[in-house]
This record gives C-alpha cells, structure tokens and sequence, in this order.
C-alpha cells in the first residue's frame, strides 16, 4: 500500500462548478497534511495546509481532514479554467513529507 | 526574495556522462530537500539536509547518487555515472526550520540519452 494515495484522474469539472479532490494516507501518526498545486512543466506551489479535524477554508479552497478515516480532501468552489492543473496532496511523518501521485483536474469552460 | 534557484534548467547528456545539478535555496532557511519527479513514480524525495548536514538520504536510488551541501546557500546532486532511468525532472525545495511549507525550485529537466 503507498503512503498517500490519490486517484490519478483526469477529473473534468464544468466551469463555475466545485471541484472534490481526495487523498488518503496509512500513516495514523501523520499530523500536517498539505495540498499543492502544479501547473505542467512548472513546479509545485503550496496552497493549503490543515492540521486539525474539520475544515480550514481559503478563499475558494477548502481544506477536510478526517483523522479518523486517514481522509484528506480539497474542494475548489466555482471552478475556473485556470484551476486546471495536477494537484498534489502531502503527509507529513514523522521526518519527511511523503507525496501522492497527484490529481489532474482539468476545468472545462 | 529570489526564491529557491536551480541549475541547469535543462540538461540532455549521454549515458555514462557525469551530471551535476545545483541549487541555491531561499536565504535564512535551514532545511534543503532534492526530490526527483517522473510519470511513473510521481515526486520523490531523494535527500534533506539540515543547517547543511545530510539527515535522510534513504531516497537515493543508488550509489551512483551523491549529494553535498558545502555551505548555507549551495547544494549540489551529482550523478555519475548517469543512466536512461535517470532521465526525469529534479527539484530542490527550502524551507524554514518547522518544515512545514515548503518552497520549490523550477526544476532540471535530465534527459540521459
């Protein structure tokens, strides 16, 4: 079993839509989960962390965290085009943070 | 602030050659991670450093795989001698001394021929 596992994607999502990207993890002691986000052929860039149970909202992002159910999602509310991108989530352990696959969302107009 | 700095941008060399890549992390963070990203195996972390001492390096791949970092502001990961497998993007990441966010270089793209 990985570490942190996302589906691969692609997800299509319509404009203005919300966006639901998901992301598990087998590490019961992790305890700061982070999304970034990677548009192609750039690197990837920081756009939420949460480290409590529940959710953290950031403008159009929101963070979940369900501990309980090692469950991290990120919701994208009204959808643009240039949400498009892979999104990564990432777990950190006891030493390191550990990757997913990443998500390729693509935001149809 | 410059944000985290890596050369070459771009690197094609031929099997065998050695390959040197070099990043200048974002100035006052202690921690430097060199992480390695392909379509197979998605972003992969190979090596951190803290106040410029290697902590993890259970991530290089091989011996052939060798990181230093001399100083607070330069690191470099060589390969030697490099290999088609190799051929991937390589990113170099800072951050400050709670590790948490992370603050990645634009990369290196290898190709090994």
């Amino acid at each position: 079993q990985k570490e942190v596992e996302q589906n691969s994607g692609p997800l299509s999502v319509p404009e203005g839509a919300i966006a639901s990207l998901n992301c598990t993890y087998s590490d019961r002691g992790s305890q700061s989960f982070f999304w970034y986000r990677q548009y192609s052929g750039k690197s990837p860039e920081l756009i939420m962390f949460i480290y409590s149970n529940g959710d953290k909202e950031d403008g159009r992002f929101t963070a979940q965290l369900n501990k309980a159910s090692q469950y991290v999602s990120l919701l994208i509310r009204d959808s643009q085009p240039s949400d498009s991108a892979t999104y990564l989530c990432a777990v950190r352990g006891a030493q390191k943070l550990v990757f997913g696959q990443g998500t390729r969302l693509t935001i149809n107009p | 602030d410059a944000g985290v700095i890596q050369s070459p941008r771009h690197e094609v060399t031929e099997m065998g050659q050695e390959v040197t890549l070099r990043c200048k992390p974002i100035s006052g963070h202690d921690y430097l991670f060199w992480y390695r990203q392909t379509m197979m195996r998605g972003l992969e972390l190979l090596i951190y450093f803290n106040n410029n001492v290697p902590i993890d390096d259970s991530g290089m791949p091989e011996d052939r795989f060798s990181a230093k970092m001399p100083n607070a502001s330069f690191s470099t990961l060589k390969i030697q001698p490099s290999e088609p497998r190799d051929s991937a993007v390589y990113f170099c990441a800072s951050s400050n001394r709670d590790q948490e966010t992370q603050y990645f270089g634009p990369g290196t793209r290898l190709l090994v021929l």
